[in-house]
């Protein structure tokens, strides 16, 4: 088992849903979690970034940790077709600059 | 300010072919990656050099050797190519002491 679980997908959704992506992780040591955002042929961006337990806002995009279930999740709200692209969660544990990647899950907004 | 660069995009070598990835930062961070990326595999880690003049082994090193050349520069060698090594590589760059990555555009690899 990886030490970082992230369903692949496609997930596809039609234009405006709130859309949820989701990472389970094994190891209770990582306090850091990030969200990529890699378009096809691209290498991949940072979306997200928090550390430790709670939520992070930024415009459509809410990121949320839950240490006691190991679980990570993306929201998206009002998504549209430029969305579209494999989202990357990511995780560190303090101290430790390398992280631990999930597969990735990829995203199709529909019109 | 390009961020992380990446040369060359694509390449195609025959097996036992040799080559070498360019990878470089102009944003003055510390630390530099070099990642594979495979359908259903996510980013592999290759080599780290977490700072000028240090270079350590990640995940999946084994055909593969790096250079740090000086604080900007971090280079990946295949000596001696197999099918095995087709993939994207990317490398990527962090200022030390933060945990998240900027990453290049990616070199996509076709070994034949």
């Amino acid at each position: 088992q990886k030490e970082v679980e992230q369903d692949p997908g496609p997930l596809s959704v039609p234009e405006g849903a709130i859309v949820s992506l989701n990472c389970t992780y094994s190891n209770s040591a990582f306090q850091y979690f990030m969200w990529y955002r890699q378009y096809s042929r691209k290498g991949p961006e940072l979306l997200m970034y928090t550390y430790s337990s709670g939520n992070k806002e930024d415009g459509r995009f809410t990121a949320q940790v839950d240490k006691s279930s190991k679980y990570i999740s993306l929201f998206i709200r009002d998504s549209q077709p430029s969305d579209s692209a494999t989202y990357l969660c990511a995780m560190s544990i303090g101290g430790s600059y390398i992280p631990t990647f999930g597969r990735g899950t990829s995203l199709i907004v529909h019109p | 300010n390009a961020g992380v660069t990446q040369t060359p995009k694509f390449q195609v070598l025959k097996t036992g072919q040799s080559m070498t990835l360019q990878c470089a930062q102009d944003m003055n961070h510390n630390s530099m990656y070099w990642y594979r990326q495979d359908p259903g595999m996510g980013l592999r880690l290759i080599y780290y050099s977490a700072s000028e003049g240090t270079t350590d082994k990640g995940e999946v090193p084994n055909g593969y050797n790096v250079s740090r050349l000086n604080k900007r520069e971090f280079s990946l060698r295949l000596e001696s190519a197999a099918p095995s090594q087709t993939s994207v590589y990317f490398c990527a760059s962090t200022p030390g002491g933060v945990y998240e990555q900027y990453f290049g555009p990616g070199t996509r690899l076709t070994v034949t």
